[in-house]
C-alpha cells in the first residue's frame, strides 16, 4: 500500500454514460498525475497538478474528459459520454515537489469496462 | 514527440539465469526512471538516472544510463520467481511534469 487511493476500484458502465473516478494522494504530496493503461502498454500521460492548478493535460485528451483538483488534495477524473475505447485502467499517481527524484507513488488504478 | 521504446517485450528466463532489459530513444533523454509492475498490481518506482553513463545498482539490479543519454539498461543477476512482472522505462520531462512510459519487458521466472 503506497499511500495512494483510488475510488472505485471496478467501475462497468454502458456507452455514452458519464464516469466519475476519485483519487487521494498521499498527504504532503503537491504533485498529482492521472495515467491511463490498457493491457501490454505501459501508463499514458494523461494530466498532471499541481497543487489546485492544473499545469499540463494531454493532447491525447478528448473534450470528453476533464479532471479537477479543487482544494489541492484529492482530485477527480470524469469520463463523459463514454466510449468502448475508454475501457481501461486509470491510474492516479502522487509526488512531492522539491526533492531531487520526482519519485511518484501510484494507487491501485480503478478498471474502467464500457459495455 | 517523446517516445521510449523497449526491447525484448516478453523474456523466459529459468530460476537463476540474468535477465536484461533495453529502452532506446532517438532523442537525448532528460533523465530515465525505472518501475515494475507485478502481476495485477500498479507500477513501483525503482530508480532514476540522470547523469551520462550513470550506474546504480540495488541488490541483483544493475541500472545504466548511456554516454549519449540515448538508452538505458536494467540488469537482473540471477533471477528469482519474486521478480516477475513488467519492467518499464520512463522518460520524465524537465520539470518533472509529463511521464513518458515505454511498453515495457513482461519477465516470467520459471522456478
Amino acid at each position: 500500500d503506497t499511500g495512494v487511493s483510488q475510488d472505485p476500484r471496478h467501475k462497468i458502465t454502458k456507452r455514452g454514460q458519464n464516469v466519475t473516478f476519485r483519487c487521494d494522494p498521499i498527504s504532503e504530496h503537491n504533485r498529482l498525475y492521472w495515467y491511463r493503461q490498457t493491457l501490454g502498454q505501459g501508463p499514458e500521460f494523461l494530466t498532471y497538478f499541481q497543487n489546485e492548478a492544473q499545469l499540463e493535460k494531454s493532447r491525447l485528451l478528448s473534450d470528453r474528459f476533464s479532471a479537477e483538483r479543487p482544494k489541492g488534495s484529492f482530485s477527480t477524473l470524469e469520463i463523459q459520454r463514454t466510449e468502448q475505447g475508454d475501457s481501461a485502467m486509470y491510474l492516479c499517481a502522487s509526488s512531492s515537489q522539491g526533492k531531487r527524484t520526482d519519485t511518484q507513488y501510484f494507487g491501485p488504478g480503478t478498471r474502467l469496462t464500457v459495455l | 514527440g517523446q517516445q521510449v521504446m523497449q526491447i525484448p517485450q516478453y523474456q523466459h528466463v529459468q530460476e537463476g539465469e540474468d535477465f536484461t532489459t533495453y529502452c532506446n530513444s532517438s532523442t537525448t533523454l532528460s533523465n530515465i526512471q525505472w518501475y515494475k509492475q507485478r502481476p495485477g498490481g500498479h507500477p513501483v518506482f525503482l530508480i532514476q538516472l540522470v547523469k551520462s553513463g550513470e550506474v546504480k545498482k540495488q541488490k541483483r539490479l544493475t541500472f545504466q544510463f548511456g554516454e549519449e543519454k540515448k538508452n538505458s539498461s536494467l540488469h537482473i543477476t540471477a533471477t528469482q520467481t519474486t521478480d516477475v512482472g513488467t519492467y518499464f522505462c520512463a522518460e520524465g520531462s524537465t520539470g518533472g511534469f509529463k511521464t513518458i512510459f515505454g511498453a515495457g519487458t513482461r519477465l516470467f521466472v520459471k522456478a
